[in-house]
């Protein structure tokens, strides 16, 4: 199956400081979403981004599907933006999303 | 519009008990699938049910058991709960398997704890 790497694992910054996460997956995909997921364990969807480049606020996504890449870039951090966000691929848009282990982020006031 | 929907939020399992899991889909979506997160890890992919039956699978053993209704409801069934089984278990809604453009949206979750 598809494998999904996400980096950093573990990422602490200061409010106000930029980011970039990254996510590599080893195939061609058909779906590709970001999550976030809040400390109640709730997963809120970011983007549906299987190619191209989006922008929601302070939020932007970016994937390459052709080097089967995709970033997220958080800017003006917020200690709300706090939590674990996670990659997930599908390769056929069946909806059997492989997830990455996902990457832990810490915003400091 | 009324998002995913799962019940019971908590629950705490002896080991050896069985215990049901149920997700209502955002409204308009007809395919329920459901994912086990265990602590500090991705969700991993558990089963997929569309027109009230199993549609697909990940690697998971017959416990595993799952069941959706005419109104596109599901239940999660777990037999001979084991002290592993402990985890946030996800239900997620999308329109059908393949479909273009299918994003998924997921619950809030059922925490199961085995003891």
């Amino acid at each position: 199956g598809i494998q999904v790497e996400q980096s950093p694992p573990d990422l602490i910054l200061q409010e106000g400081a930029n980011s970039t996460l990254r996510c590599n997956f080893s195939d061609s995909v058909n779906n590709l979403q970001w999550f976030h997921q809040n400390p109640w364990g709730q997963l809120i969807n970011l983007f549906y981004i299987p190619s191209g480049t989006k922008q929601n606020g302070r939020l932007s996504a970016t994937t390459v599907a052709t080097e089967r890449y995709s970033l997220l870039y958080i800017s003006s951090s917020q200690t709300t933006d706090s939590g674990v966000y996670f990659c997930a691929v599908d390769k056929y848009n069946n909806n059997d999303m492989r997830f990455g282990a996902g990457t832990r982020l810490t915003v400091k006031p | 519009d009324a998002g995913v929907t799962q019940s019971p939020t908590h629950l705490i399992k002896t080991r050896g008990q069985q215990v049901t899991l149920r997700c209502s889909p955002k409204s308009g979506h007809d395919t329920v699938s459901w994912y086990q997160q265990a602590l500090g890890q991705g969700p991993q992919f558990i089963f997929q049910y569309y027109e009230e039956e199993e549609r697909q699978r990940g690697n998971f053993p017959d416990r595993f058991s799952g069941h959706q209704f005419p109104n596109y409801s599901s239940e999660l069934n777990v037999n001979a709960l084991w002290l592993g089984d402990s985890a946030l278990y996800l239900c997620a809604s999308s329109l059908r398997p393949g479909e273009a453009g299918n994003t998924i949206y997921f619950g809030e979750g059922s925490w199961l704890t085995v003891v």
